[in-house]
C-alpha cells in the first residue's frame, strides 16, 4: 500500500539555521499539505499546495516558511531561520480529492528540535 | 472563529463497555467532519466522515447541527482501540483541517 515517507524522523538544529525536511506524497496524489504539532499542542495547519502553488496558508506560514515541489515527487519544507518556537512534530500530508472529499494521508512525521 | 472542541483528553473506560468521544466544533458555515486516529507508533489516518455516514471498526459519529456536535462512539469497547482520536473540520472551500486537541482513549482488559 502507499504512504507518504518523511525525512528525516528527527532533526537537531541551532536557533538561526535553516532546516529542509522533506516528503514524498503518494505518487498519484494531486493535493499536499504540511501540519505541525507542537508538543501537547493542537496539529495546527501550516500550508497546502496544488497545481504547483500554495492554496492556502494560515498565519504560521511567514516569510521564514516556504514549500517547493522540486522535481515532481518530492515535497520539501523549507524553514529559512529557525527559532526555539519551530520545535515541534511536522506532519506532510497528501490527498487526491480536496479535503472536504478526500481522506488525507499522512507520513509519520519529522520530529525537529531547536536548540 | 472556526474551532474544534475535545472536552475530555483522557477517556478510560474497560473493555466491553460503551465509548463516546465528545467533539463541539464552531463554524459559520456547513463544515465538514471527520474522525482521525492515531495508534501507538503508528500515523494519523481517518477513521470515519460524517458524509460517508459509515461505520468503521464498530464506530459511529453522527452530526448533530443543533448542537454543533460530532461524537464518536462504539457500543462495546475492544482493547485495540486504544489510541489518540482525533476530530477535525474543514469548510467547503477550504484546503485546511481544523483539529481538536485530541484525546487519549485507554480501553482496560
Amino acid at each position: 500500500e502507499p504512504e507518504v515517507t518523511q525525512t528525516p524522523s528527527h532533526q537537531v538544529t541551532q536557533m538561526g539555521q535553516e532546516v529542509i525536511l522533506r516528503c514524498v506524497p503518494i505518487s498519484n496524489h494531486l493535493y499536499f499539505y504540511w501540519y505541525r504539532q507542537i508538543l501537547g499542542q493542537k496539529v495546527e495547519f501550516l500550508v497546502s499546495f496544488y497545481n504547483n502553488e500554495i492554496s492556502e496558508k494560515s498565519e504560521i506560514f511567514d516569510d521564514q516558511f516556504s514549500v517547493e515541489r522540486p522535481d515532481g515527487s518530492n515535497f520539501t519544507l523549507k524553514i529559512r531561520s529557525t527559532k526555539l518556537e519551530d520545535s515541534a512534530m511536522y506532519f506532510c500530508a497528501s490527498s487526491g480529492q480536496r479535503p472536504n472529499t478526500g481522506e488525507l494521508f499522512f507520513g509519520e512525521g519529522s520530529r525537529l528540535t531547536v536548540l | 472563529a472556526q474551532r474544534v472542541t475535545q472536552p475530555e483528553k483522557l477517556l478510560s473506560v474497560f473493555k466491553g463497555a460503551p465509548v463516546e468521544l465528545k467533539c463541539n466544533y464552531s463554524y459559520s458555515g456547513s463544515p465538514e467532519l471527520f474522525w482521525y486516529v492515531q495508534y501507538s507508533r503508528q500515523r494519523l489516518q481517518l477513521l470515519l466522515r460524517h458524509i460517508s455516514r459509515e461505520s468503521i471498526k464498530g464506530f459511529t459519529a453522527d452530526l448533530n447541527k443543533g448542537e454543533t456536535s460530532f461524537h464518536l462512539k462504539k457500543p462495546f469497547a475492544q482493547e485495540e482501540d486504544s489510541a489518540m482520536y482525533y476530530c477535525a473540520l474543514t469548510g467547503g472551500s477550504n484546503y485546511q483541517l481544523i483539529w481538536g486537541a485530541g484525546t487519549k482513549l485507554i480501553i482496560k482488559p
